[in-house]
């Protein structure tokens, strides 16, 4: 399989505990994404790297959200000290440059008990 | 997103019936891109709309972009129950051109 993979599918968690998911793009893709989505709505932006690089991040990631992408290939996405309100499904999402189409993984559903 | 609108939240058909699903932009379109959900799964990549006036098709699936009016319309063909789930359309637009802005997506059912 070659498209987007994230890890895990689901996660359950104890409030306060600290969560780390993965992505891992389609290969060659410059741009990785991350997203949050809630039942009910559409996806959010949370950040995205070109390559490395992180170049945004959105006001919704808070100081308790770190994302990486250390050599430009797969991503993490750690969730310190988790809240209730982080229940989510998590999306990750890539694309070869800004206008071309963005294939999403099947996200990582967190439920922070 | 309010930036970005969707009309109908949910939408239910019978089989064969022939459905438009609008999305609509309140800043300018850079980009439009259709998505399909299913409940708990990650979004499918549907169809890609960069031009205004664009039509795109896939199976039974057109979607079309109104730079102008700054909305897409996804019109599905003779529905069927395989075409049962969540459209999401997302765009680049003005302001935040840089990631996709979602709509809060519409549910379909059809019905057999």
């Amino acid at each position: 399989d070659t498209g987007v993979s994230q890890n895990p599918r689901h996660k359950i968690t104890k409030r306060g505990q600290n969560v780390t998911f993965r992505c891992d793009p389609i290969s060659e893709h410059n741009r990785l994404y991350w997203y949050r989505q809630t039942l009910g709505q559409g996806p959010e932006f949370l950040t995205y790297f070109q390559n490395e690089a992180q170049l945004e991040k959105s006001r919704l990631l808070s100081d308790r959200f770190s994302a990486e992408r250390p050599k430009g290939s797969f991503s993490t996405l750690e969730i310190q000290r988790t809240e209730q309100g982080d229940s989510a499904m998590y999306l990750c999402a890539s694309s070869l440059t800004m206008n071309t189409e963005a294939f999403f993984g099947q996200g990582t559903r967190l439920t922070v008990v | 997103s309010q930036e970005l609108e969707q009309s109908p939240q949910s939408l239910i058909v019978q089989e064969g019936k022939n459905l438009t699903i609008n999305c609509t932009s309140s800043k300018t379109l850079y980009g439009l891109y259709w998505y399909k959900q299913k409940y708990g799964e990650g979004l499918i990549f549907l169809m890609m709309l960069q031009k205004g006036g664009e039509e795109k098709s896939h199976e039974k699936i057109t979607a079309k972009l109104d730079e102008k009016k700054q909305q897409s319309s996804l019109h599905i063909t003779a529905s069927q129950p395989s075409h049962a789930g969540i459209y999401l359309c997302g765009a680049l637009i003005s302001g935040s051109a840089r990631q996709l802005t979602f709509g809060s997506g519409t549910q379909l059912t059809v019905l057999p």
